[in-house]
């Protein structure tokens, strides 16, 4: 079955644990997204990648790291979380970028 | 100036009714436009792209676009309970060739 997975999908953490999301597709999708949702703001974009080792940042890259080692995995990194990274977090893919994007299911993260 | 903005709603229609959700944007050059549909709690999934100017059909969903006036609009024919949703209006630009932005949402509730 084509998906994208993510974990963990719920996550209570503290101030300044560093913490990782894992993301994984298996539809050999070249172009991998991050995005946070957050009440009246809809999604917005951390980061994205167009292939293996090339990533730039999105629209709120701030307090957040990825990489992109394999074609298939883009993990989420959070060296140092703060109550306001508090969110729900999607990873999505697609072929291309102007292509359909494939979400994943979301992780609720909470940092207390 | 959002760069795509949506009416947040929420916005209520009578079962069998036509539901009419609408999206402007900014960026005069953007090229490709989507509608997500996301059910509480879930992740969104796609229900309709475009890319050309006028309408596109599918099935009781029709995607309207109107690139001069800068202007995406979905109309869903014979509203069902099972509309209700949050719609994400979501568009790709040149100057964010990568980026796919979205607007707020706008939440649907179909009335029996």
């Amino acid at each position: 079955e084509a998906q994208v997975t993510q974990n963990p999908r719920y996550l209570i953490t503290v101030t300044g644990k560093k913490l990782t999301v894992t993301c994984s597709q298996n539809m050999n999708h070249e172009y991998m997204s991050w995005y946070r949702q957050d009440p009246g703001l809809g999604l917005r974009q951390i980061y994205y990648s167009m292939n293996v080792e090339v990533t730039d940042k999105g629209d709120v890259p701030e307090g957040y790291k990825v990489s992109r080692k394999e074609k298939r995995n883009f993990p989420l990194i959070l060296e140092s979380p703060s109550p306001n990274q508090t969110s729900l977090y999607f990873c999505a893919s697609s072929l291309v970028p102007g292509n359909e994007q494939y979400f994943g299911p979301g992780t609720r993260l909470t940092v207390t | 100036q959002k760069e795509v903005e949506q009416n947040s709603g929420p916005l209520s229609v009578p079962e069998g009714a036509i539901a009419s959700l609408n999206c402007t944007y900014s960026d005069r050059g953007s090229q490709s436009f989507f509608w997500y549909r996301q059910y509480s709690g879930k992740s969104p999934e796609l229900i309709m792209f475009i890319y050309s100017n006028g309408d596109k059909e599918d099935g009781r969903f029709t995607a309207q676009l109107n690139k001069a006036s800068q202007y995406v609009s979905l109309l869903i024919r014979d509203s069902q309970p099972s509309d209700s949703a949050t719609y994400l209006c979501a568009v790709i630009g040149i100057q964010g060739a990568q980026k796919l932005v979205f607007g707020q949402g706008t939440r649907l509730t179909i009335n029996p």
